[in-house]
């Protein structure tokens, strides 16, 4: 299994103001995804955090809005840009073990985010 | 694209009994994965059981099993001897064969109450 911390855990912004999220997996992983948990919904994928190169992002979320990084196979960070109330939502950050078939996926504890 | 369909926004079901919580999906694929994930009011997404779709047998965790219909693209969960730590939103989850490079396609949740 892997342990998977995120920084912070919750935040209160202003609107107009940007917020970056960590991720910590205290192992080398293959994958490293971010999801977006708005209010009373599901999970939506945000993008594939790619090492070293630019992430993979699902349609209706663009790299100017929520830019990733990921320099190592431990680490990845999550900007939410110019922020508006409408990004209130809980941020996960979820992670792969192995490159197989039966890899099976870990979240982080979430960093929920409030926006004025 | 893929599609995740949880039919029941809440369950309830008294401590002991039994409880089975509903999931569809609609893909074109052949090869995918499925899955059930639990978040508790911690929020921490924890994976409860995991179906290959190229295995006719259902998948069993304890008290978790599903009951896995292919033709049907129905995936439901059942738990047994529910108990009080049982309580949380179920998440169904669909996710593309060809290792874990793919982000996973979340139902809109269950909401399972034990009642004691």
């Amino acid at each position: 299994s892997a342990v998977i911390s995120q920084k912070p855990s919750r935040d209160i912004c202003q609107r107009g103001t940007s917020l970056t999220i960590q991720c910590q997996v205290d192992s080398q992983v293959t994958m490293m995804f971010w999801y977006r948990q708005q209010p009373g919904q599901s999970l939506t994928l945000i993008a594939t955090a790619n090492q070293g190169s630019e992430a993979t992002y699902e349609s209706g979320f663009v790299i100017d809005k929520f830019p990733i990084s990921r320099p190592n196979l431990t680490f990845s960070t999550l900007t939410v840009s110019n922020m508006s109330p409408e990004d209130s939502s809980i941020y996960l950050c979820s992670v792969t073990l192995g490159a197989t078939s039966t890899d099976t996926k870990y979240f982080g504890p979430g960093t929920r985010l409030t926006v004025l | 694209a893929q599609t995740v369909t949880q039919s029941q926004p809440e369950m309830s079901v008294q401590e002991a009994e039994t409880v089975t919580l509903s999931c569809t999906y609609d893909t074109s694929e052949s090869d995918y994965y499925l899955f059930w994930y639990k978040q508790p009011p911690s929020r921490q997404m924890i994976l409860v059981i995991r179906q290959e779709a190229y295995k006719q047998q259902n998948a069993t965790e304890n008290r978790f099993s599903v009951n896995f219909q292919k033709a049907a693209k129905s995936f439901s969960l059942k738990i047994s001897d529910s108990q009080l730590g049982d309580a949380a939103m179920y998440f169904c989850a669909y996710r593309s064969g060809g290792g874990g490079a793919d982000g996973l396609t979340f139902g809109k949740g269950t909401h399972l109450i034990i009642q004691p």
